[in-house]
């Protein structure tokens, strides 16, 4: 692994199916993000957490759920999935020096039917 | 409200010089970011501003004008493979990114 892992790639989901999207960073970042992004729409912030053992609420949290046990893994959990959940999502990992960015996942394209 | 605004896309030929403006208000200001999204992939950072000013990296520089709450991204000598769309976020006071829905770039032979 080098940088962030995502899984799956892509997934089709039928509407009212409970799914959740992996995330996995191997450099150790504290501060880790969940994004949607939508055509014409900017990145949008689901959830965040800082440090393990935290989580926030971001622009977007609606239908959306977190945990983040450990410093590697900040899995997404779709309860009951709506179409209007279709979206690319993006996992995201951040050192504490800001001047450095983000670094993103290769995204997850989700189409729930 | 947080607001990013950048020009939905652009046009450009290759070799030559195209400039991306980005306008944006903010509660607070922590810096800056460009980054580089090729269609189906994850965005890829450009550059950071914090201070006003130039930036230079190579084919790319970016300009901070913080009392004008203004950016640009210019691109130099463009290349088929620059064709993307080009993201600009502001880091606000609670150190989270806010995005811009992103500038594509077009580039023709």
């Amino acid at each position: 692994i080098a940088g962030i892992t995502q899984a799956p790639t892509s997934q089709i989901l039928a509407a009212g199916r409970r799914m959740t999207l992996r995330c996995t960073q191997d450099m150790r970042h504290n501060a880790m993000y969940w994004y949607r992004q939508d055509l014409g729409l900017g990145l949008r912030l689901i959830h965040y957490s800082n440090t393990a053992g935290t989580t926030g609420k971001g622009e977007v949290p609606d239908g959306y759920s977190v945990s983040r046990a450990n410093t590697d893994d900040f899995p997404l959990t779709l309860a009951s999935a709506v179409p209007s959940q279709t979206s690319v999502y993006f996992c995201a990992s951040s050192e504490g020096d800001s001047r450095y960015g983000y670094t993103f996942g290769s995204g997850t394209r989700l189409t729930v039917v | 409200g947080q607001n990013i605004d950048q020009p939905t896309e652009m046009t450009a030929t290759e070799g030559a010089i195209v400039q991306i403006n980005c306008t944006y208000q903010t509660s607070g200001f922590n810096g800056l970011f460009w980054y580089q999204q090729h269609a189906g992939e994850a965005p890829t950072f450009l550059s950071y501003n914090v201070l006003d000013g130039l930036e230079e990296k190579g084919r790319f520089s970016s300009f901070l004008s913080r009392s004008k709450g203004y950016s640009y991204l210019l691109l130099k000598e463009l290349q088929m493979k620059d064709s993307a769309s080009y993201l600009c976020a502001v880091m606000d006071s609670n150190y989270q990114l806010i995005w811009g829905a992103g500038t594509k770039l077009i580039i023709k032979p």
